[in-house]
């Protein structure tokens, strides 16, 4: 299947700081990409709708201001927690769709990035 | 809105014992129903899927049936192997677009 990488999948940063972690499709171009954040037991929940090249569009209760998305390219993805807090920290992951694939749930997954914030 | 109830784990079984992780949603409409499945160090995948009512996707083994009246969705295997170690995310996808919605996951794993 298709392949989607996140980088960094693990970070540790100060409070205050800002962290991007970065989504790439390897071998397919994507037209939409998702972001998830998963706290320890609990689901993923859908944070962010990027697609390339417009605004991403945020579910409700996301700071948009907080979590900075850009979706410069049909390959890459980025997500930016900005001024970091200790509530921040969390599983953070990406999914990507291309073409229709998107429509039957066959999304593609990054690894995930865990962020730890001091 | 949405959501998805899957059973708690984690599940500790013996090689070739049967599998069963339950799935219930909630949701307006037909949804679409899926499993992934997270191996260790790894993204999630599309395991299998069901798109209608009395549906059965199945795949590697694994088996689930969209049952609309129970409004279920319950993941099975007959044998399980060390292999199939992994979590399992059930979700659905509602009103024809791309956002999933997950249940919590269930971390399975199997003993030699």
């Amino acid at each position: 299947g298709a392949v989607v990488s996140q980088h960094p999948s693990r970070v540790i940063c100060k409070s205050g700081t800002s962290v991007k972690i970065e989504c790439r499709s390897l071998d397919f171009q994507a037209t939409t990409m998702f972001w998830y954040r998963q706290f320890p037991k609990q689901s993923l929940m859908l944070m962010a709708t990027s697609n390339e090249g417009s605004k991403a569009t945020y579910e409700q209760g996301v700071e948009k201001d907080k979590f900075l998305i850009n979706h410069a390219s049909l390959t890459l993805s980025t997500l930016t927690v900005t001024s970091a807090h200790p509530e921040d920290s969390s599983f953070y992951i990406c999914s990507a769709a291309s073409g229709t694939s998107g429509r039957d749930g066959e999304l593609f997954f990054g690894e995930g990035s865990r962020l730890t914030v001091l | 809105g949405d959501s998805v109830t899957q059973m708690e784990g984690p599940v500790t079984l013996s090689e070739e014992a049967f599998l069963t992780i339950n799935c219930t949603y909630t949701a307006t409409g037909y949804p679409s129903l899926f499993w992934y499945v997270q191996y260790p160090g790894e993204g999630l995948q599309l395991l299998l899927k069901a798109t209608k009512a009395d549906d059965k996707g199945s795949n590697k083994g694994f088996e689930a049936t969209y049952r609309k009246e129970t409004t279920s969705f319950h993941l099975e295997k007959g044998s399980v192997q060390v292999s199939d170690s992994a979590v399992y995310f059930c979700a659905l996808s509602n009103f024809g677009n791309e956002k999933l919605t997950f249940g919590t996951g269930t971390r399975l794993t199997i003993i030699p």
